[in-house]
């Protein structure tokens, strides 16, 4: 079946404009999580969803950042006033509830 | 999640087995080992997991020593196409509060000719 897919591939955005990052997870995945990763170095957790259980937002670098999940479908990742900081490849990765992760091909975010 | 040290580069000839080493000395009973790895330009990749037993998949195999201090990803007989960063990573099978992996900064092993 098909993998877990993210859009878009590429955004380029000005300082200070929000951006929707979407993931549509692997059908039937109960669990979805959206991770950071800058240049160069590894991932960062930011948020995980868990069926219809309170969300994991521990890794949620500041309250700019938000992410919403419709039932065990697809999620956005919301990111107002963007700031140069926030430039990454934003990674969404689904799993049954204790399984393996299965990545997405990642958001490669540009703020100018 | 216990912290784990890999060797920051490794180089393997192609065709040869690629064995790349993790140390995770503080793992704790209930945590397993995963190893990942990440092409240039694309998200990670599962590869294999386990206990304590060593484990056989399409991909790789992994060896856990007895105290379960450190590990092997072993790739039989790399390609070009294996050259990546290999992350090790252990965590726990946690009920609801969540399963958040936290990489490190990998292996980069890279496949000559």
């Amino acid at each position: 079946g098909a993998g877990v897919s993210q859009s878009p591939s590429n955004k380029v955005t000005e300082k200070g404009k929000d951006v929707e990052l979407r993931c549509d997870p692997i059908s039937g995945h109960t669990a979805l999580y959206w991770y950071r990763q800058r240049l160069g170095q590894g991932l960062e957790f930011l948020i995980y969803f868990q069926g219809n259980s309170a969300p994991d937002k521990s890794g949620l670098p500041s309250d700019r950042f938000s992410a919403e999940r419709t039932g065990e479908s697809v999620s956005t990742l919301t990111i107002q006033r963007t700031q140069q900081e926030d430039s990454a490849v934003y990674l969404c990765a689904s799993s049954s509830r204790y399984s393996e992760q299965y990545f997405g091909p990642g958001t490669r975010l540009t703020v100018t | 999640d216990a912290k784990t040290t890999q060797p920051p580069s490794m180089d393997c000839a192609e065709g040869r087995a690629a064995n790349l080493p993790c140390n995770h000395s503080t793992i704790s009973g209930n945590e397993y080992v995963y190893w990942y790895r990440q092409i240039h330009s694309q998200g990670p990749q599962y590869i294999i997991h386990g206990l304590k037993n060593n484990e056989t998949n399409e991909m790789a195999s992994l060896i856990i020593t007895e105290d379960r201090k450190s590990s092997t990803l072993i790739l039989p007989h790399a390609t070009l196409r294996d050259t990546a960063v290999y992350y090790c990573i252990v965590r726990a099978h946690i009920t609801g509060g969540g399963n958040k992996l936290t990489f490190g900064t990998g292996t980069q092993l890279k496949v000559e000719l």
